[in-house]
């Protein structure tokens, strides 16, 4: 059984700002995934990341995969309201998501 | 193309009654999966269906039973509701199982249990 744990829970901010958050497990990853879900709809997928430092750019979004393949980031840049939602990682080898990060993103 | 379809949106049950959550995807995928989302939990896996004909527990089964019915379909029924399965259900699918395939997800179905 992989946990995975997602901080912080949660994150408001106001537009423009930088941030990042964070995927962490004890164990090591196949491969991960980083997917956004909007209110009163399903996760939509991001990004996936499969090698050990990997870096991966989505327009403002930054996703890095530690060395290690325990961990992963997700930096965004100049946030906007339209970045509003909760961020869920998941560890697809087992099909288990973190609890996710709900970011809010005021005007 | 409408993706991954979930019905009904909304259900409101009594403990004790039955019902069936009907999934369809019409992108031809041979995965499919089922999950609840819990405040606070994210998503649990309740079961999947790797490839039409068979299925397999997830990590939350209990109370639950499923049907891959064909190749579109996935069906997830409850046969004696209780309060503790309030939550919000979503039906997945991807090409395979394996962890580097995308899951698309349909909407939600929020199910409420008195």
């Amino acid at each position: 059984t992989q946990l995975l744990e997602q901080s912080p829970q949660f994150l408001s901010i106001q537009e423009g700002e930088n941030l990042t958050v964070y995927c962490n497990s004890s164990s090591v990853f196949s491969s991960l995934q980083w997917y956004r879900q909007e209110p009163g709809e399903g996760p939509v997928l991001l990004v996936t990341v499969v090698t050990g430092g990997e870096v991966k750019k989505l327009k403002r979004l930054t996703f890095q995969f530690g060395d290690a393949r325990k961990d992963s980031s997700l930096h965004i840049t100049a946030a906007q309201p339209g970045d509003t939602g909760l961020y869920l990682c998941a560890a697809n080898n087992d099909m288990r998501f973190g609890a996710g990060t709900r970011l809010t993103v005021k005007p | 193309n409408a993706g991954v379809t979930q019905t009904p949106k909304f259900q409101v049950l009594k403990t004790g009654q039955s019902m069936t959550l009907q999934c369809a995807q019409d992108m031809n995928h041979n995965s499919m999966y089922w999950y609840r989302q819990d405040p606070g939990m994210g998503l649990r896996l309740i079961y999947y269906s790797a490839s039409e004909g068979t299925t397999d527990k997830g990590e939350v089964p209990n109370g639950y039973n499923v049907s891959r019915l064909n190749k579109r379909e996935f069906s997830l029924r409850l046969e004696s509701a209780a309060p503790s399965q309030t939550s919000v259900y979503f039906c997945a699918s991807s090409v395979s199982p394996t962890g580097r395939e995308t899951q698309y997800f349909g909407p939600g179905t929020r199910l409420l249990v008195l």
